[in-house]
């Protein structure tokens, strides 16, 4: 089975400055997608940037972006110039074949 | 246009008593997830429909728990009889194309679950 392991259960960072969210997963399948969500406290979960694995360039979606290492099977996320709104859990989550499966996500905190 | 619905958004319960949970998904959206995210925890799927048919349910605890999406739009989840272990977020999310594991999903607020 899949599994997804983010290590980091907590971040910080300065207002205005970058922190990057590790996550490495664990698979067989060659062809899949790996997902970043942000779950801001008591509000929906919302989709942050995708990745297709057959794909080399790095995924980017305004002030994020990813640094996807296939063969070391690790996806992590930059959060480039950091707002108080950026404060939320952090979800990376696989999706193959089968179900999307979810890491134990990262808490980041934006101090002002 | 209008997101995920959920009610409630709040219950407590007593263990051993029932307690059903509503979703209505994105006008449109063919599949329908649930999932169980417990506190500190990534949400897990619980059990997974495209329209009105059942793709998923290998980790529904079927002895308690149980899920039907009638006419292929609202869900209903019920458990029946809560365990103190139950105490949970129930999200519900749905997708615009098909069952792929990879199509984006879009989540509801969720309904917290205290179970004492």
């Amino acid at each position: 089975a899949q599994t997804v392991t983010q290590s980091q259960p907590e971040m910080s960072v300065q207002e205005a400055e970058t922190v990057t969210l590790s996550c490495t997963y664990d698979t067989s399948e060659s062809d899949y997608y790996l997902f970043w969500y942000k779950q801001p406290p008591s509000r929906q979960m919302i989709l942050v940037i995708r990745q297709e694995a057959y794909k080399q360039q790095n995924a980017t979606e305004n002030r994020f972006s990813v640094n996807f290492q296939k063969a070391a099977k690790s996806f992590s996320l930059k959060i480039s110039d950091s707002q108080l709104g950026d404060a939320a859990m952090y979800f990376c989550a696989y999706a193959g074949a089968q179900k999307l499966v979810f890491g134990q996500g990262t808490r980041l905190t934006i101090n002002p | 246009e209008a997101g995920v619905a959920q009610s409630p958004r709040y219950k407590i319960i007593e263990k051993r008593q029932s307690v059903a949970f509503w979703c209505n998904p994105i006008s449109g959206h063919a599949t329908l997830y649930w999932y169980q995210q417990i506190l500190g925890q990534g949400p897990k799927l619980l059990i997974q429909f495209q329209n009105n048919g059942v793709v998923d349910d290998s980790q529904l605890p079927k002895d308690r728990f149980s899920a039907e999406r009638l006419k292929g739009v609202d869900s209903t989840l019920k458990i029946q009889p809560a365990k103190l272990e139950d105490s949970a977020v129930y999200l519900c999310a749905s997708s615009l194309f098909s069952a792929a594991s990879y199509n984006e999903q879009f989540f509801g607020p969720g309904t917290r679950l205290t179970v004492l």
